[in-house]
């Protein structure tokens, strides 16, 4: 079955740590890849998305994520978090056969320590 | 150029109101998706809606909820006989159907509290 997974629903880390959060996917065909972010009683925002370009794909707020489609992951990273970056963060696919409909992750929440 | 917009952000209603909550796309989309999200959890696929038609309400509960587009006018969501469980944060999503994967772009969602 066509799924999208999250490891991780809490992550912690200190300010000017790395972060690493974790996405993998369940599909034959790879699917388009997207993370989201989302700030407390608010929208969400579109970071980055892999749409069968380069699989090293830049994003904004200095996040970044990189497909490998042997692995079937999509990890974000951000080389040195800031305290500005504590939010609740979604993996989200598009399967070709799922017509335009947005398959999320459960998220991850990430906290930043001082 | 207005971002999707949603209203009401926060209604209250009791068991066994209706709550209609509507969504503006962004302005030449007319594709139009909710979803819904439930308390410490992701996002959930409701229904996909064109102007005046439905094209996939896979995630849509059977009875109760209801969607939607009409010609003129915003995309409603419609739920009869709300119980606590509909206690959630919706969320409308439009894109303009030319993208590959059909981009979309999200409202700031309407926040659902049945007493």
């Amino acid at each position: 079955a066509q799924s999208v997974t999250q490891l991780g629903s809490h992550v912690s880390v200190s300010e000017g740590a790395l972060v690493l959060l974790r996405c993998n996917y369940s599909s034959s065909v790879p699917p388009y890849l997207f993370w989201y972010v989302q700030y407390p009683n608010q929208g969400l925002q579109l970071l980055l998305k892999y749409t069968s370009a380069a699989t090293l794909v830049k994003g904004i707020n200095g996040f970044e994520a990189e497909f490998k489609k042997s692995e079937t992951s999509f990890h974000l990273t951000k080389p040195s978090a800031h305290m500005s970056d504590a939010a609740e963060y979604f993996c989200a696919v598009i399967f070709w056969s799922s017509a335009s409909k947005i398959i999320f992750g459960s998220g991850t929440r990430l906290s930043i320590r001082p | 150029n207005a971002g999707v917009m949603q209203n009401p952000r926060h209604l209250v209603r009791r068991r066994g109101q209706e709550a209609r909550l509507r969504c503006s796309p962004m302005k030449g989309h007319s594709h139009v998706y909710w979803y819904r999200q439930l308390p410490e959890e992701g996002l959930k696929f409701m229904v996909y809606l064109q102007k005046e038609n439905i094209i996939d309400e896979s995630g849509m509960p059977k009875e109760r909820f209801s969607a939607e587009f009409p010609k003129e006018g915003p995309s409603i969501l419609r739920i009869q006989q709300v119980v606590r469980g509909d206690s959630a944060a919706y969320f409308c999503a439009s894109s303009d159907g030319t993208s590959e994967y059909n981009e979309q772009f999200f409202g700031p969602g309407t926040r659902l509290t049945v007493l």
